[in-house]
């Protein structure tokens, strides 16, 4: 079964830092997502991209996030300047319609 | 009220039990529906969408309740290997099509 992978799998940053979080997805799988899980607490929707441009974002997904395809296949999510909230496990998500969706195993995000 | 809610358990059976779970959602104009898995640290899996039909896969079954505006899952005969938690995702239920997850509901199945 094709997977979607994400690097790194752990991260630790300072405050104000930015950090990158890259995402490669199944091939020909056209719907993109980013989600968020604090720990204890509930997985929460951030972005959904699709034919190169987002479709949806949440309300936590503010100034200080921002996806793009760089290179046309991995996929990623910039935190200009992290704040200690931010710290949280990040999963990438993908699928070739917006129904079914395979995550990533995720990135833990930790902010000092 | 919370767009999404489900009984965060834990839900203790023993193997071969039967077991059911329940997610009542808010908008009545909810789209879709599903049902992951989560083992401790790892990534939401697919288990199962939900259809007003209902829909079964092997031990597992899925019902959609529109007029009471909940989801179930039943699991019958449980295995150790059951043990996790259950999340529940609904689409459309802020309005838009952005998927709503449920906190969990943690099942845990002993010998």
């Amino acid at each position: 079964e094709p997977e979607v992978t994400q690097t790194p799998s752990h991260q630790v940053t300072q405050m104000g830092q930015e950090v990158i979080l890259r995402c490669v997805p199944i091939s020909n799988h056209l719907y993109f997502y980013w989600y968020r899980q604090i720990l204890g607490q509930k997985v929460e929707f951030l972005v959904s991209f699709y034919n190169n441009e987002i479709s949806e974002k949440s309300e936590i997904f503010d100034d200080q996030f921002s996806v793009e395809r760089p290179d046309g296949s991995n996929f990623t999510l910039k935190i200009r300047s992290t704040k200690l909230e931010d710290s949280a496990m990040y999963f990438c998500a993908n699928g070739q319609n917006q129904e079914t969706q395979y995550f990533g195993p995720g990135t833990r995000l930790l902010v000092l | 009220r919370k767009e999404v809610e489900q009984d965060p358990g834990p839900f203790n059976v023993p193997e071969g039990a039967t077991v059911a779970f329940n997610c009542t959602y808010s908008n009545s104009a909810s789209q879709s529906f599903f049902w992951y898995r989560q083992d401790c640290r790892k990534e939401p899996k697919l288990l199962m969408s939900v259809y007003s039909s209902g829909n079964e896969d092997g031990r597992f079954t899925a019902q959609l309740n529109r007029a009471s505006q909940y989801i179930s899952l039943l699991i019958r005969d449980s295995k150790l290997s059951d043990s996790a938690t259950y999340l529940c995702v609904v689409n459309g239920a802020g309005g838009s099509y952005i998927p709503t997850f449920g906190r969990g509901t943690s099942l845990i199945v002993h010998p």
